[in-house]
């Protein structure tokens, strides 16, 4: 069974903490991402991976960075933490020969005080 | 551009009642069109996709067409049930950039017994 595995289901921080949402996926996929969930917003993707090392910058990348030492591993990092970062974060992947299909992750809720 | 316009909820039906989503899109060429669900407390699964025209997906009783003349994936269920509860996303993506989502902002079902 494909799984994507968030390490973290809830998480409270303080403003200006760093961060760490770590996710890790067992299907040899190539591609991951990093989506932040809000009402009314639906997904908005913030960081891609396309191969180990690599990384694109989503539609909302300010404020977040991600590092991608290993295949299965996709982190994602605020570097100092804001209350408007407050948000369920998403994490996915894709196999490179797929119809375009993501799988998910449960969630990270963060909450930023 | 690509965008995904989805109705606004939440749409709440008694059990056993006719489900429709709707669901249009905006988009150059031929993506393909997803619906995902998402349970409470959980991340996305991916509940049916059509790759082209007139395709029309199906999955746990649930239907959608992919309706080129009218730009619209809506999604249906002839009987719902109360473990339908859920948000129910639409989503394409253009066969040239697999990596892209564009999601809609969701639609909240509630089915009461």
């Amino acid at each position: 069974d494909v799984k994507v595995t968030q390490s973290s289901r809830y998480l409270v921080k303080r403003t200006g903490e760093k961060v760490f949402l770590e996710c890790v996926q067992d299907m040899d996929h190539e591609n991951m991402f990093w989506y932040r969930q809000d009402p009314g917003l639906g997904l908005r993707l913030i960081y891609f991976s396309y191969d180990v090392k690599m990384k694109e910058k989503g539609d909302i990348p300010e404020g977040y960075s991600v590092s991608r030492e290993k295949k299965e591993r996709f982190s994602l990092i605020l570097e100092s933490a804001s209350t408007n970062q407050t948000s369920m974060y998403l994490c996915a992947s894709r196999g490179q020969g797929s119809t375009g299909e993501l799988f998910f992750g449960e969630g990270s809720r963060l909450t930023v005080l | 551009g690509n965008s995904v316009t989805q109705m606004e909820g939440p749409v709440t039906l008694s059990e056993e009642a006719f489900l429709t989503i709707n669901c249009t899109y905006t988009a150059t060429g031929y993506p393909s069109l997803f619906w995902y669900v998402q349970y409470p407390g959980e991340g996305l699964q991916l509940l049916l996709k059509a790759t082209k025209a007139d395709d029309k997906g199906s999955n746990k009783g649930f239907e959608a067409t992919y309706r080129k003349e009218t730009t619209s994936f809506h999604l249906e269920k002839g009987s719902v049930q109360v473990s339908d509860s859920a948000v129910y996303f639409c989503a394409l993506t253009q066969t040239y950039n697999f990596n892209k989502f564009y999601f809609g902002s969701g639609t909240k079902l509630n089915v009461k017994p």
